[in-house]
């Protein structure tokens, strides 16, 4: 599975639009980019996964260029409920092992 | 509600004791997960299982076992031959032809 890089922490200010990136130069075509983030002492929650295209649901939009080699997840409207590790993993064929890298701390402000 | 299940939330055992996590879902998946995650990593897989009564090992077995006589629970035993049981276990499944993998809340475990 490719690798990922992801800054290591963002801040936001609450009722902005969070913008994380997610670099994946390595990606091969059947690679798909999730999301996932953690809260604290959680465990990892589904946010959203693409191929190509862009992708919505009812908590993100993730945006992804047409070379595929970078990503975007877009959280609409942060609260302070977000604050949390963002992880964007590269998962192709590889059954069942899900590779969480570092990630990115995103802080929501008041 | 469908959700996966992990039980206790909090474990305490002695050196050289076996302890077994719980992890139960009722989400008709069938495949099960454990993975462990220790204080600022990622999470490292243990076992495996795509469907009832088989298992393969992950990057991380030794000193864990597992089984999986139900689709709906895949217990982990941590026992006494893994060195350095203390971390955050999570379980995850997935649904059959997708590989979007959804976690439970977790059991950390603090061998003393």
């Amino acid at each position: 599975d490719a690798k990922t890089t992801q800054p290591t922490s963002m801040d936001c200010a609450e009722g902005r639009a969070a913008n994380l990136p997610c670099n994946h130069s390595t990606i091969s075509g059947n690679e798909y980019v999730y999301w996932y983030r953690q809260i604290h002492s959680q465990g990892p929650q589904y946010i959203i996964h693409g191929l190509k295209n862009n992708e919505t649901n009812e908590m993100a939009s993730l945006i992804i260029t047409e070379d595929r080699k970078s990503s975007t997840l877009i959280l609409p409207h942060a609260t302070l409920r977000d604050t949390a590790v963002y992880y964007c993993i590269v998962l192709g064929t590889s059954y069942g092992k899900l590779t969480f890298g570092q990630g990115t701390i995103l802080t929501v402000h008041p | 509600d469908g959700g996966i299940t992990q039980s206790p939330k909090y474990l305490f055992r002695k050196e050289g004791q076996n302890v077994t996590l719980s992890c139960e879902q009722n989400l008709n998946h069938d495949a099960m997960y454990w993975y462990r995650q220790d204080p600022g990593q990622g999470l490292r897989l243990i076992y495996y299982s795509q469907i009832v009564n088989d298992f393969q090992k992950g990057d991380i077995a030794e000193g864990y076992s597992v089984s999986r006589e139900k689709k709906e629970s895949f217990p982990l035993t941590v026992t006494s031959a893994q060195k350095n049981p203390t971390a955050f276990y999570l379980c995850a499944s997935t649904r059959t032809g997708t590989d979007t993998q959804y976690f439970g809340p977790g059991t950390r475990l603090t061998v003393l």
